[in-house]
């Protein structure tokens, strides 16, 4: 299986910061890799896909980079409605596996 | 807008099997362009794909659980279902099914609310 790493498990940020994640595949996957974000009690929402793909719909300071193994997810003047869960995904092959999660919370 | 709903009981007994069910509303399950599938989680941890399924039937598992899932589709009540033998507490979890977009990197981009599946005697 592929393990997909996320960085950091936790971070701390306050409006308007500029926020990335990392994620780090256990060997390469191309652009096969998503992010969702997940709110307390709901079901996760896609973000990106294909690494650098803006789903319809999502706002355009999410943003997406990377290809191979490293990955980044950067969000870049953070609102109120972004602090919850977010969670990295390959789909290079199956299982398809999800990275472990950054709790993103209000400083 | 196409939504999906999982059901199903919330409460089994150890070496049980859990049944669920997804239902498909506002499009058809029966596209070219998705497979249809089942996630969990188990409380506050992160996310696991169980498997999942084309409209004809052709089925994509985790092997870490195959020998225990089954996963089927009804196109005739656009509905796909899962079912996981033997459970234990272990398999307590939120199930979501999802649809799977083929060849377009293989997202998950339409979620179920999720059902919580307690397995306990």
């Amino acid at each position: 299986d592929i393990q997909m790493t996320q960085s950091p498990s936790s971070l701390s940020a306050s409006v308007g910061d500029r926020v990335t994640i990392t994620c780090r595949a256990s060997q390469s996957i191309s652009s096969y890799l998503n992010w969702y974000q997940q709110k307390p009690g709901k079901a996760p929402e896609l973000l990106i896909y294909a690494a650098s793909s803006l789903q319809s719909g999502v706002p355009s300071r999410f943003s997406g980079s990377g290809s191979g193994t490293d990955f980044t997810l950067t969000i870049s003047s953070l609102r109120p409605e972004d602090f919850a869960t977010f969670y990295c995904q390959q789909s290079y092959s199956t299982p398809y596996t999800f990275g472990q999660g950054t709790r993103l919370e209000i400083k | 807008q196409l939504q999906l709903q999982e059901s199903g009981p919330g409460l089994e007994k150890p070496s049980e099997t859990l049944s669920l069910t997804c239902t498909v509303s506002g499009g058809s399950i029966s596209s070219s362009s998705y497979n249809w599938g089942w996630i969990r989680q188990p409380p506050g941890r992160g996310l696991e794909w169980i498997g999942d399924i084309y409209y004809s039937g052709s089925t994509y598992y985790n092997p870490s659980l195959k020998s225990r899932v089954t996963i089927s589709v009804d196109t005739s009540k656009n509905q796909f279902s899962l079912k996981l033998s033997s459970v234990t507490a272990a398999d307590t979890a939120v199930y979501y099914c999802a649809r799977r977009v083929r060849g377009v990197n293989d997202a998950f981009d339409i979620w179920g609310q999720g059902t919580m599946v307690t397995v306990s005697s």
